[in-house]
């Protein structure tokens, strides 16, 4: 069936570098890439998404790549701050089927101060 | 709160005990998901109702029962669960079926004893 692989599992950076996750998707008809982030203890929460026709979208010090010939996207997290450490999700939609998501694993990402 | 209500935010209950998750969102979207979310796994699609009809359902277990009476309001009916059932059951809605924009509840932790 369709699955999202995302990696890494964990990752820890100091604050103001960069940290990057990266996913890959098995379903062609897959056209839509959402990533959330999860505090502790919280709901998930759409930060950005992408669609099949862009390459790339940014807002503010986050920003997706998708590269749909290699079936995977990626999350840049850029000049990192303690408050961004929380679980990153990515997921892609179930195109066959009216597009609901299907998720990655998750990344917990630490960011030390 | 995002517009998403889910109660209750915790349950304990017995194997043998009969008990129902609610959801409620006030987007007026028209999709409506049940998610399982368990320790280090990926968040698991379990149902997915648009305009009240269930359009997809997960291989979930026949313990789980979805219902869904209006396009503002799902149920998730629990009878006979086993302990590895045990997980926060996350509640989420779309304005169109295909995950755009999905808005999550805050879920209801459920321990199964």
């Amino acid at each position: 069936g369709e699955n999202v692989e995302q990696h890494p599992s964990t990752l820890s950076v100091q604050e103001g570098d960069s940290a990057v996750i990266k996913c890959t998707y098995s379903d062609s008809a897959s056209n839509y890439f959402p990533w959330y982030k999860q505090e502790l203890g919280k709901r998930p929460q759409l930060i950005i998404d992408i669609r099949s026709n862009v390459g790339e979208k940014k807002d503010q010090r986050i920003a997706v790549t998708l590269n749909k010939t290699a079936k995977h996207f990626s999350l840049h997290i850029t000049e990192t701050q303690p408050e961004d450490s929380a679980v990153y999700f990515c997921a892609a939609s179930k195109g066959g089927s009216q597009g609901n998501l299907i998720f990655g694993k998750g990344t917990k990402l630490s960011v030390k101060p | 709160e995002t517009g998403v209500t889910q109660t209750p935010r915790h349950l304990v209950m017995g194997m043998t005990n009969k008990k129902s998750l609610k959801c409620e969102q006030h987007l007026g979207h028209n999709a409506m998901y049940w998610y399982k979310q368990s320790a280090k796994k990926p968040l698991e699609l379990m149902f997915v109702y648009s305009l009240e009809e269930r359009v997809e359902n997960n291989s979930v277990p026949s313990r789980f029962s979805p219902e869904c009476p209006n396009s503002s309001h799902l149920f998730l009916h629990l009878h006979t669960l086993q302990p590895e059932d045990s997980a926060l059951y996350l509640c989420a809605s779309s304005q169109v079926i295909g995950g755009y924009g999905y808005t999550f509840g805050s879920g209801t932790r459920l321990t199964v004893v």
